[in-house]
């Protein structure tokens, strides 16, 4: 059990469009899920920290426009990328935090690596 | 604020040998400890974990890690490297009493030469 999805996997696109990447809990609820962004063999930089139903807390250098954090439903969060610019171009990991308990395990999506030209 | 510190980029290890990839961690509570397994282009898969009880923990694919507590150190550690373990390593802390999120590491690259 305790399986998080991401889609896409890959994305390609233009610069100046938007991005939307979803996090899916496929078997548990999750009221908190966490966004990180990953450089090349770097580590897992946090972006934001969603809770269902209230607003992202944004960490602190991330544009809140830029990077848009829904949390609409106890499985689902998404991220969406407004006006991609290369810079962009990231691997992007999801995690979902199991019940409503801050000490309960964060399980990690298998990540979506986005390319903008 | 909570920390966690991965002294190594590159750790290379014989196939067969013994390996151990590093990491210590700063807190101001009780840690809970985490180490994480990524391979190119994949998600984080969880290892193994500290929150208490033995110092020592085992975890998946045969490896386990020592809680030093006066160290503040949590080193991974596996008896005897495939090749397939080639991947790279992160360490992670919750502090107890934030209870919020992880920190990671900055990560280990971990090569085990045939």
């Amino acid at each position: 059990g305790a399986v998080v999805s991401q889609h896409p996997s890959r994305v390609i696109c233009k610069s100046g469009t938007s991005v939307k990447i979803e996090c899916r809990s496929l078997d548990f609820q999750a009221t908190t899920m966490f966004w990180y962004r990953q450089f090349p063999k770097k580590s897992l930089m946090l972006m934001a920290t969603s809770n269902e139903g209230s607003k992202a807390t944004y960490e602190q250098g991330v544009e809140k426009d830029k990077f848009l954090i829904n949390h609409a439903s106890l499985t689902l969060s998404t991220l969406t990328v407004t006006s991609a610019h290369p810079e962009d171009s990231s691997f992007y990991i999801c995690s979902a935090r199991r019940g409503a308990s801050s000490y309960n395990e964060q399980f990690f999506g298998p990540g979506t690596r986005l390319t903008v030209l | 604020a909570q920390s966690v510190a991965q002294p190594e980029d590159q750790v290379n290890v014989a196939e067969g040998n013994p390996l151990t990839v590093k990491c210590t961690y700063s807190v101001s509570g009780n840690p809970y400890l985490f180490w994480y397994v990524q391979y190119p282009n994949r998600g984080l898969q969880f290892l193994l974990k500290y929150i208490t009880g033995d110092n020592l923990v085992k975890g998946s694919y045969g490896f386990e890690a020592e809680f030093n507590k006066s160290q503040t150190s949590f080193h991974l550690k596996k008896p005897s490297a495939l090749v397939s373990d080639s991947a790279l390593y992160f360490c992670a802390v919750r502090d107890s009493g934030s209870a919020r999120q992880l920190t990671f590491g900055s990560g280990t690259q971990l090569t085990v030469l045939p």
